[in-house]
């Protein structure tokens, strides 16, 4: 049973633009969400995060976006980079306990120059 | 310095063959897991171990017997390999088990070819 649902599968934006990816998820448990950003050849790696005691979160061009009544987050990619084409992964998990990453199927973002 | 690393990074052999990866991270973590990534990039927890004990264990063939020697340490025998078993094998480790949301460190990884 897919507990985290990712969309799109694929995208491309032309460089400046913005980049969105959208995540929802079933398990009203969950109560930790990152986003994970994978290169060609190497691990994924933690982006950002957030807990849905709180609708947005930003560091620097990424932002997270929560709505704990839809079960739903996304992962806005604001002025776009071609060093931002990468594999990015939603996730979700339970903080408590068994510490056990639900990741969505994941999106192929390719940003052109 | 790697903080996770893990050898081999690829690994191609014959079903039913039986091989290890090994993986050791040196960030002071008392958590280790191995996930999966199939063909279509889908991660998958396969286990968690806290201090060298066995946490998590997600319905995984047990052909699959991971193993902690000592905390910086979580090795992964597969037994009899199978034509599925092709994947991507991360390695990964997180600071403590009851924990807020600690950050989850990935390997590079490592690219198991089954032919």
């Amino acid at each position: 049973q897919q507990q985290v649902k990712q969309s799109p599968q694929s995208l491309i934006v032309q460089k400046g633009g913005i980049s969105i990816i959208n995540c929802a998820y079933e398990n009203t448990a969950f109560d930790y969400f990152p986003w994970y950003q994978q290169f060609p050849g190497k691990g994924p790696a933690l982006l950002i995060a957030i807990r849905p005691d709180v609708s947005e979160k930003k560091e620097g061009r990424f932002t997270i976006s929560f709505n704990k009544s839809a079960k739903q987050f996304s992962l806005h990619i604001m002025d776009s980079q071609p060093g931002d084409s990468a594999t990015y992964f939603c996730a979700a998990s339970i903080t408590w306990g068994a510490q056990k990453l639900v990741f969505g199927q994941g999106t192929r973002l390719t940003i052109n120059p | 310095d790697t903080a996770v690393s893990q050898t081999p990074k690829y690994l191609v052999t014959q079903m039913g063959n039986d091989k290890s990866i090994k993986c050791e991270q040196n960030l002071g973590h008392d958590t280790m897991y191995w996930y999966k990534q199939d063909s279509k990039k889908f991660l998958k927890i396969m286990f968690s171990y806290n201090n060298k004990e066995l946490i998590i264990n997600e319905t995984v063939p047990n052909r699959f017997s991971p193993k902690s020697p000592d905390k910086a340490h979580l090795n992964l025998h597969i037994n009899s390999l199978e034509l599925g078993d092709s994947a991507v094998y991360f390695c990964a480790s997180s600071q403590a088990f009851f924990s807020s949301g600690n950050t989850i460190y990935f390997g590079e990884g490592s690219w198991l070819t089954v032919v």
